[in-house]
This record gives structure tokens, sequence and C-alpha cells, in this order.
């Protein structure tokens, strides 16, 4: 079964509104998770590392303020648009990590967001 | 639904080795194919990608991987393997209008000496 749990899978909003997406390891407890977005038809762009215990560490060219990533327990992490627009749609999805899988990757089934 | 499948775990090779790393997907058309590597806590890094045209694709660090449509499958190859090629590789697929990308379980490559 699945060991990462993302949700939602598919959200639709209302330019200038906010969406949570949720990140939840089952299984185990995350010791680094990381947040990719998607571009259709191209690859993925990690946009930031979230270790336990720690702030997230984002990639260049990557807004802090716009993409609020908050790893609230060693099992949950979330990444919130705030204020989205049009070119925040996307397909954003999660990765998870943990030392007592020696750092093996898994990954989120991924959200689809889609800003009118 | 589609799925991806790297039916190998974890694998062995001796330095200077060949390799292959399989991959199958199920999807009724044709999809777009990664084959991406995690390096020991780094993220994901893209090896080599397949929209269309060639089937033969050349990647970074020596990789290729050939996309054969009657097999269903995307493996990954390189001739001569080195100590610093080991690693988690993920195969991925990008399938349908919404873009959605689905990964393998992943193969980890382990290089002896």
């Amino acid at each position: 079964g699945a060991v990462v749990s993302q949700h939602p899978s598919r959200v639709i909003c209302k330019s200038g509104t906010s969406v949570k997406i949720e990140c939840r390891s089952l299984d185990f407890q995350a010791t680094t998770m990381f947040w990719y977005r998607q571009f259709p038809k191209q690859s993925l762009m990690l946009m930031a590392t979230s270790n336990e215990g720690s702030k997230a560490t984002y990639e260049q060219g990557v807004e802090k303020d716009k993409f609020l990533i908050n790893h609230a327990s060693l099992t949950l992490s979330t990444l919130t648009v705030t204020s989205a627009h049009p070119e925040d749609s996307s397909f954003y999805i999660c990765s998870v990590s943990s030392r007592a899988n020696n750092e093996k990757l898994f990954f989120g089934s991924g959200t689809q967001l889609s800003v009118l | 639904a589609q799925s991806v499948t790297q039916p190998d775990i974890h694998i062995t090779v001796s330095e200077g080795a060949s390799l292959e790393l399989r991959c199958n997907y199920s999807y009724g058309a044709t999809p777009y194919l990664f084959w991406y590597v995690q390096s020991p806590g780094q993220g994901l890094q893209l090896l080599l990608k397949y929209f269309s045209g060639d089937t033969l694709v050349q990647g970074i660090k020596g990789f290729e991987a050939e996309f054969k449509r009657s097999q269903s499958s995307f493996n990954l190859r390189k001739p001569s393997v080195h100590w610093s090629d080991a690693a988690e590789y993920f195969c991925a697929v990008v399938t349908g209008t919404a873009s959605k990308l689905t990964f393998g379980t992943g193969t980890r490559l382990q290089v002896t000496l």
C-alpha cells in the first residue's frame, strides 16, 4: 500500500485564494521531505527541501512567501500556495525519505492545482 | 490507471561493468518518459527524457535509455559503471492531459570496486 499520502489529489480555486496541500508519511517518521512542481509535459522542478526540526530550504527562484512550507511534525508537511494566480496552476508532488529506510525516496500521488 | 514498474529493487554491479535498469509502464498511448537519479541525502536529478522521435535517448553522465513501444519499456543503460553511480534510480511517466507524473518504486544501485 501507499506509504505517502498526498491530499488533495485535485483542487480548483479562484485567483487570489490560498491552497494548502498536505503530504503525510504513513508508516514511518520522515527525515526529509521534498516538494516538487511539474509543468505540463516537462521535468520536475525541486521547490524546497524540508528537514525535521528546521526550516525549509528553498531553491533559487522559488518565492518563500508565495509557497509556504511547514514541516509540522515528523509525519506531516504542508505546502500552502498563497494568493494563487493562474500561473501557479501546475502539478505538485511531495516525496519523503527516512533514515529508518536508508533514505529511500517515496512519492506522494501528487496534486493537480488549477487556478481560475 | 497508468502504472510504472521497476522490477529490480536492488542491483549490484562491479565498477567497469555494464548496467541495465528495467522500467515498464502500462498506458494505452505513448507516454512521456523520464529517468531520475537520487544520490544519498539529495533531491532528484534528471538523467534523460523521451518525448518523441529517436527512441534511443542520450542523457547525462554517460547514460542512455531506449523506448520500446512493443515491450512498453524504457530501460536505462550505461556501458561502464563508475563507483559514483551508486544511487537510487527512478523511472517516471507522464500521461494524459493532466500531465500527472507517476514514479516507479526505484532501483537501488550498488557498485563494488
